[in-house]
C-alpha cells in the first residue's frame, strides 16, 4: 500500500495570507489527525478526522480549522496567517477511530508540509 | 491535560553501545505509550508501544519498559548501530492510537562511530 502522502511538501506564505494543506491517508484508513512540529514546541495535536467529522481538537485557535471528505482525504486550513504558524505540519491516518477507547491501531505520519511564514 | 516530560534531548553513545531514553507522564489515565523515530525530512515512524497491561516489550534491539505507579516509561536500545541516529519521541495517550496524542520534546540520539 501506498503511504501517506502530503502536499505540498514546502510553502512560502507572508503574514495574513491564508494557507491549504492536503493529507490524502493510507487507503482503507478513515481516520486522519494533523499535527503541528516545531523546534520550541514539538509535536502538538491539532485535531483528528473521523467519517468526515472532526472528533478530536487540540488547543488551538479558531483559524486553524479542517475538513475530511468522502473519500477520506483532508485538508487543513490556516487563515490569517502569523509568523509562529512556521512549522512543519504532519497528518497520521489510522484504520479506525483513533480517540476509540480500546483503539490501539498504529498512527503512519506523512512526509509532512513545511510551512515558512515571512 | 495530559503532560509528558521526556530526558535527556541529547544523547550521545559509541556505537555498540546502549541508550536510554526516559519519559514521565501526568495523567493516570493514559494507557497507551508509543515510541517513534524521526529522522531528517520525514515524518515520525512508529517503532514500539506498550499498553498500560503490560510492564515491559521487546522486539530485537528495542525494548520499552512501563511503571505506571511511577508514571514513567523508557526505550532501551542495544547494540547501537549508525542507523540507529535519529530524534526519538515518546508519547501518551487515554483510549488508544491517538486521541491527541502527547508527545515529549524529543531526544537527539548520536551514535559516534
Amino acid at each position: 500500500k501506498a503511504g501517506v502522502t502530503q502536499t505540498p511538501r514546502y510553502l512560502i506564505k507572508t503574514r495574513g495570507q491564508q494557507v491549504t494543506l492536503s493529507c490524502s491517508p493510507i487507503s482503507g484508513h478513515r481516520s486522519v489527525s494533523w499535527y503541528q512540529q516545531t523546534p520550541g514546541q514539538g509535536l502538538q495535536f491539532l485535531f483528528e478526522y473521523f467519517s468526515e467529522t472532526q472528533r478530536n481538537k487540540g488547543n488551538f485557535p479558531g483559524r486553524f480549522s479542517g475538513r475530511q471528505f468522502s473519500n477520506s482525504r483532508s485538508e487543513m486550513n490556516v487563515s490569517t496567517l502569523e509568523l509562529g504558524d512556521s512549522a512543519l505540519y504532519l497528518c497520521a491516518s489510522m484504520d479506525g477511530l483513533a480517540s476509540s477507547l480500546g483503539s490501539y491501531n498504529e498512527q503512519f505520519f506523512g512526509p509532512g508540509t513545511r510551512l515558512t511564514v515571512l | 491535560g495530559e503532560n509528558v516530560e521526556q530526558h535527556p534531548s541529547t544523547l550521545s553513545v559509541q556505537e555498540g553501545d546502549s541508550a536510554v531514553i526516559k519519559c514521565t507522564y501526568s495523567d493516570s489515565a493514559s494507557n497507551y505509550f508509543p515510541w517513534y523515530k524521526q529522522e531528517l525530512g520525514k515524518g515520525p515512524q512508529l517503532i514500539i508501544d506498550i499498553r498500560s497491561n503490560v510492564g515491559e516489550k521487546k522486539d530485537q534491539r528495542i525494548a520499552v519498559t512501563l511503571n505506571k505507579t511511577a508514571k514513567h516509561f523508557s526505550l532501551h536500545i542495544t547494540e547501537t548501530q549508525p542507523e540507529d541516529s535519529a530524534v526519538y519521541f515518546c508519547a501518551a495517550s487515554q483510549g488508544g492510537g491517538a486521541d491527541g496524542l502527547t508527545f515529549g520534546k524529543g531526544t537527539h540520539l548520536i551514535i559516534q562511530p
